[in-house]
């Protein structure tokens, strides 16, 4: 079983939709969260980051954090075709900062 | 442009040869971290520096896998006798401590033929 789990996807939503990814993950340690986008071809470019549990809200992004249910999500409201990328859901703790990332949700917003 | 930069952004080898590939951190950021991403797959760590010093390196990084960080500013990372296994994206990211957040480059292809 990997240490974090999320839905590939693809995810396809009309432009305007609220979005909803999301992650699980089993370490405890963990306490730092990040969501990545990675367009094709390009490097993970960071959204949001978060530390322990509870909401984060950045324009049209909001991150929140359960760390009683293990579980990670990230919301974009009235999405736009240029969010169209993968998201990548990263965290660390522990004795150690190295990045365990999920394998990233496809997403497509149609125009 | 401050963000981190790496060099080649594309590379393609023949099956033995050696390649090496450059990083440029965001100035002052003390920590330094390798990562390399294959198709449909999250980035995986494969080794970080301290200022020069490298703390920590994962079971990917087989023998053929060599990194420095001289002077603790810019890194490299070398592979010798590639193999077509090795083909991926190699990730380069910074940050200023142990717990802030990782800036990651665009990335160097390697394609192995």
């Amino acid at each position: 079983q990997k240490e974090v789990e999320q839905d590939p996807g693809p995810l396809s939503v009309p432009e305007g939709a609220i979005v909803s990814l999301n992650c699980t993950y089993s370490n405890s340690a963990f306490q730092y969260f990040m969501w990545y986008r990675q367009y094709s071809r390009k490097g993970p470019e960071l959204l949001m980051y978060t530390y322990s549990s509870g909401n984060k809200e950045d324009g049209r992004f909001t991150a929140q954090v359960d760390k009683s249910s293990k579980y990670i999500s990230l919301f974009i409201r009235d999405s736009q075709p240029s969010d169209s990328a993968t998201y990548l859901c990263a965290m660390f703790g522990g004795a150690t900062n190295k990045l365990i990332f999920g394998t990233g949700t496809l997403l497509a917003v149609q125009p | 442009d401050t963000g981190v930069s790496q060099n080649p952004r594309h590379k393609i080898t023949k099956r033995g040869q050696n390649v090496t590939f450059r990083c440029d951190p965001i100035s002052e950021h003390n920590r330094l971290y390798w990562y390399r991403q294959t198709l449909g797959q999250g980035p995986e760590f494969l080794t970080y520096f301290q200022n020069e010093a490298q703390l920590e390196k994962s079971r990917l990084l087989s023998d053929r896998f060599s990194a420095e960080r001289p002077k603790g500013s810019f890194s490299t990372l070398e592979i010798q006798r590639t193999e077509q296994g090795d083909s991926a994206m190699y990730l380069c990211a910074s940050s200023f401590g142990n717990k802030d957040e990782q800036y990651f480059g665009p990335g160097t292809r390697l394609t192995v033929t």
